[in-house]
């Protein structure tokens, strides 16, 4: 079945560091790809998306690009800030949402 | 900015007990779905309906689960006989259309503790 294997955290970092969280995925076909956030007390919310192949989504200075030929949906950002402090999770989409483990980051000042 | 509520946010219950957590979804959305968390494990699907059926449901959502939109806005999933591993996190989200591009709409989540 479909399946994400996310790096695990935590993460800590101080501000203006660079941010890389792996995802990969296994998948039969080619599902849409998600980055959700999840701020401290809330819900998951959409950072950013890519529907197909070598789509990059891009968000809050946030990037990450469909690589179909090493089945990967990297997070990216060059310089977070304190506010970036949360539980990333990648997933992918089959009509459902199918989960990574989730990346706790924090971010010092 | 339209968004997904759901109550209660804790709920705490004993072994054996029924619960029912609500959702309301966002109001022009047709899909919607409940996913759960267990405290350090991913995120799970566990059910998607539609027009008033279940469209698709996980291993998880077994006889002691349902789900019901009792009037036009809320989504409840009904636990008949919670189990200690039922104590999660569970999360309802809705969305526009059911297509894979499609982003899913996530309330904050209710917390279960079954004692």
């Amino acid at each position: 079945g479909n399946s994400v294997t996310q790096m695990e955290g935590p993460v800590t970092l101080s501000e203006e560091a660079f941010l890389t969280i792996n995802c990969t995925y296994t998948a039969t076909g080619y599902p849409s790809l998600f980055w959700y956030v999840q701020y401290p007390g809330e819900g998951l919310q959409l950072l950013l998306k890519a529907t197909k192949a070598d789509d990059k989504g891009s968000n809050k200075g946030f990037e990450a690009t469909y690589r179909k030929e090493t089945t990967s949906f990297h997070l990216e950002k060059g310089s977070v800030q304190v506010s970036d402090s949360a539980v990333y999770f990648c997933a992918l989409n089959d009509y459902k949402l199918s989960f990574g483990a989730g990346t706790t980051v924090t971010v010092r000042a | 900015e339209p968004e997904v509520t759901q109550t209660p946010s804790h709920q705490v219950t004993q072994m054996g007990q029924e619960v029912i957590l609500r959702c309301v979804p966002i109001s022009n959305h047709l899909y919607f779905y409940w996913y759960r968390q267990i405290l350090g494990q991913k995120v799970e699907f566990l059910v998607s309906f539609y027009n008033n059926e279940i469209s698709e449901k996980s291993e998880i959502f077994d006889d002691q689960f349902s789900v019901e939109r009792p009037d036009g806005s809320n989504f409840t999933l009904k636990i008949r006989s919670t189990k200690l591993e039922d104590s999660a996190m569970y999360f309802c989200a809705s969305s526009e259309e059911l297509a894979g591009h499609n982003e899913q709409f996530f309330g904050p989540g209710t917390r279960l503790t079954v004692l």
